[in-house]
């Protein structure tokens, strides 16, 4: 059965840090990769989606960036933090194919700049 | 492009009693439609889904029919319990990478 992480579960930055979270997938290969925000008590952002290794596509123009180095891993980085960048980062994946949307989501990490 | 609206609560209903949450979408071509919950504190989970016209999906006491005429593919449980206490979201997927997600309903259940 096929399984995402995501790491790590909180953290607590200062403004202007760095950021790298880290999302991996076991038991699937070639997946479709999402990186989604949401803010509190609002619905999901679409931040950047990958059908490949080092393909990306980004949704939102601002301060942060994704990579997929290998092809169940998926990181999402910022060189500088701001303030609007707090919430909580939901990675999800889906499997390659015709009428597969379904996406599964992992844990979350929890991301609050001070 | 393609949208999905559902009502946007909070809903809060006492144990045992039935709940309805409304979604309708709209899109081009054939869409799959979703739902899936989100506890506090946790990732979304895919709850139920239909991929074509007057498919019923179930999970867990949950229901939801794909109606092609009214766009609609509402959630219904004949019986929340206090556990189903969470967030739910509606989300169609159709001819693209995308997901298109409704809102997010929350829904509290009190004892």
């Amino acid at each position: 059965s096929q399984t995402i992480h995501q790491w790590p579960a909180t953290l607590v930055q200062p403004v202007g840090s760095p950021l790298s979270l880290e999302c991996t997938v076991e038991g699937t290969s070639n997946p479709n990769l999402y990186w989604y925000r949401q803010a509190a008590g609002r619905g999901l952002q679409l931040l950047f989606y990958s059908v490949g290794i080092g393909q990306i596509s980004s949704e939102v123009p601002q301060n942060l960036s994704a990579s997929r180095p290998q092809d169940r891993q998926f990181i999402l980085s910022s060189k500088k933090l701001l303030l609007s960048d707090s919430g909580f980062y939901l990675c999800a994946w889906r499997a390659q194919g015709i009428m597969k949307y379904e996406q599964y989501f992992g844990p979350g990490t929890r991301l609050t700049v001070t | 492009g393609d949208s999905v609206t559902q009502m946007e609560g909070p809903v809060t209903l006492s144990e045992e009693a039935f709940l309805t949450i409304n979604c309708t979408y709209t899109a081009t071509g054939y869409p799959s439609l979703f739902w899936y919950v989100q506890y506090p504190g946790e990732g979304l989970q895919l709850l139920l889904k239909a991929t074509k016209a007057d498919d019923k999906g179930s999970n867990k006491g949950f229901e939801a029919t794909y109606r092609k005429e009214t766009t609609s593919f509402h959630l219904e449980k004949g019986s929340v319990q206090v556990s189903d206490s969470a967030v739910y979201f509606c989300a169609a997927g159709a001819g693209s990478y995308q997901l298109t997600f409704g809102k997010g309903t929350k829904l509290s259940v009190i004892p």
